[in-house]
C-alpha cells in the first residue's frame, strides 16, 4: 500500500548513544516533515524538507539532524541521545501544495525511550 | 506567534451523547483548517478539512466542523458518539498565504476523548 513507512517502530537508547530514524514515502511527495509528540503538547515540528537535498529547522530542532539525499527518504538523526528526547516521532509527507485538499500523510510512528 | 488552541484536554462522554470540541487559532490571514484523529496506538488520520466555500464541513464517520471566521474557530461536532470514537483529536492550521510557513501545519495540543459504553 502507498504511504509513509517509518523504521524502527520501537527503540530504547542509553544516554549518549546515537541513532537514525528512517522515513520513506512512495507518493512522490515533495515535502517531508519530522514531528515529535509528547503528552499534552500535541505535535511539534522538528525539521522539514521542501525537496531533495534541502532541509530546514522547525520549532524544536536542537539535538537533531536530518538529511534528504533522495526525494523518497527523510532521515532523522540523534547524535547524542538525552532523556528529554524520549518521545513518539512521526514522519509525514505532503505535496508542495495542498492540491485537491490533500493534507499530510503520516507514518505509524517510532516510540523512542532514552534511559 | 501563530498558535492553535484546543481548550478541552480530556472529554468523557457516554455513547449517544453529542460532542463538540473547540479549536481556535491566532492567525489572521487566509487559512486552511484540518481535524486529525489518532486512535489508540495508531498514526494520525485526516478526519475533515476546510479550504474554502461552505463553512460547514462534513467529514468521515459522521463528524462535521464549522468554520467561523469572525471567531477564528473551527469546532468539531458529532451528534451521537460511539465507543469506537475513543481517540485523540487534533486541530491543525495551515497559514496558506504565508511565505514563511509554506505548507507546514500548526497543531493544537490535542483532546483525548473517552466514550463509555
Amino acid at each position: 500500500n502507498a504511504g509513509v513507512t517509518q523504521t524502527p517502530k520501537f527503540r530504547v537508547l542509553k544516554t549518549g548513544q546515537s541513532m537514525t530514524l528512517l522515513c520513506a514515502q512512495d507518493m512522490n511527495h515533495e515535502y517531508m516533515y519530522w514531528y515529535r509528540q509528547d503528552p499534552g503538547m500535541g505535535l511539534r515540528l522538528i525539521h522539514y524538507s521542501v525537496g531533495e537535498g534541502t532541509t530546514a529547522k522547525g520549532e524544536v530542532p536542537d539535538g537533531y539532524n536530518v538529511s534528504r539525499l533522495k526525494k523518497q527518504n527523510f532521515l532523522l538523526g540523534l547524535e547524542s541521545a538525552a532523556p528529554s528526547q524520549t518521545s513518539v516521532y512521526f514522519c509525514a509527507s505532503s505535496y508542495s501544495e495542498f492540491r485537491g485538499g490533500h493534507g499530510y500523510t503520516f507514518g505509524s510512528g517510532t516510540r523512542l525511550t532514552v534511559v | 506567534a501563530q498558535s492553535v488552541s484546543q481548550h478541552n484536554h480530556h472529554v468523557i462522554l457516554s455513547e449517544a451523547a453529542s460532542l463538540e470540541l473547540g479549536c481556535n487559532y491566532s492567525y489572521g490571514g487566509t487559512v486552511n483548517l484540518f481535524w486529525y484523529v489518532q486512535y489508540p496506538g495508531q498514526h494520525l488520520q485526516l478526519l475533515l478539512k476546510y479550504f474554502s466555500g461552505d463553512p460547514l464541513v462534513k467529514g468521515i464517520k459522521g463528524f462535521e466542523a464549522e468554520f467561523i471566521k469572525s471567531k477564528f474557530s473551527f469546532n468539531l461536532r458529532k451528534p451521537s458518539v460511539q465507543w469506537s470514537d475513543t481517540a485523540e483529536y487534533f486541530c491543525a492550521v495551515n497559514p496558506s498565504r504565508s511565505m514563511d510557513s509554506s505548507y507546514k501545519l500548526i497543531f493544537g495540543s490535542g483532546t483525548r476523548l473517552l466514550v463509555r459504553p
